[in-house]
């Protein structure tokens, strides 16, 4: 297993376009987070999966954002219409409910929106 | 709601010498305590955890003990190396009773250190 993997590393879009972004997590991991991180900040929970359900969405989730995790394997974020202020690193991390061995993130995504 | 409060930076010092990054935390329940590590370029890595008060978690000389009475979470090494020099992160997770399972974690703002030869 190669850990957690997300595509694309960059992406630059201009303001108003749609972008999405994939996450693929350990196999054996049932539950999946997404995090937004800005300059100088800690990450912050946007999101997160166990198996194929949400169960929970943080109120930064506006609703120009979208995630999916279709078939409880790799998942999905989408923002539409972006903004400026959009334009962070987007981590996505996994973990098997069950054990102790906490998170595995991946190398996560960067956007910039200009 | 639940915070972490990070000392703030950028912490630089020589090799050899002691290290401290100061973290505390605000949290309803009983929260497990993490230290994650960010190097340049590459993703977040855990560094090592507690699950109940009084635990001590340690890697690589790395030591963090979880102290409830002052809810703090401090991380100490008492050697620091040039390869150390990264990006360091105390975190929480509110449903980690036991340590047999993470909800979301809430991160602080970060410090970091650059260790000069």
């Amino acid at each position: 297993d190669t850990g957690v993997s997300q595509d694309p590393r960059h992406k630059i879009t201009k303001r108003g376009q749609n972008v999405t972004f994939r996450c693929d997590p350990i196999s054996e991991h049932n539950r999946l987070y997404w995090y937004r991180q800005t300059l100088g900040q800690g990450p912050e929970f946007l999101t997160y999966f166990q198996n194929e359900a949400q169960l929970e969405k943080s109120r930064l989730l506006s609703d120009r954002f979208s995630a999916e995790r279709p078939k409880g394997s790799f998942s999905t974020l989408e923002i539409q219409r972006t903004e400026q202020g959009d334009s962070a690193m987007y981590l996505c991390a996994s973990s098997h409910l069950g054990t102790g061995d906490g998170y595995t993130f991946g190398s996560g995504t960067r956007l910039t929106v200009v | 709601g639940n915070s972490v409060t990070q000392m703030e930076g950028p912490v630089t010092l020589s090799e050899e010498a002691f290290l401290t990054i100061n973290c505390t935390y605000t949290a309803t329940g009983y929260p497990s305590l993490f230290w994650y590590v960010q190097y340049p370029g590459e993703g977040l890595q855990l560094l090592l955890k507690a699950t109940k008060a009084d635990d001590k978690g340690s890697n690589k000389g790395f030591e963090a003990t979880y102290r409830k009475e002052t809810t703090s979470f401090h991380l100490e090494k008492g050697s620091v190396q040039v390869s150390d020099s990264a990006v360091y992160f105390c975190a929480l997770s509110e449903d980690g009773a036991g340590g047999t399972s993470y909800g979301k974690l809430t991160f602080g703002q970060g410090t970091i250190l650059t260790v000069h030869p």
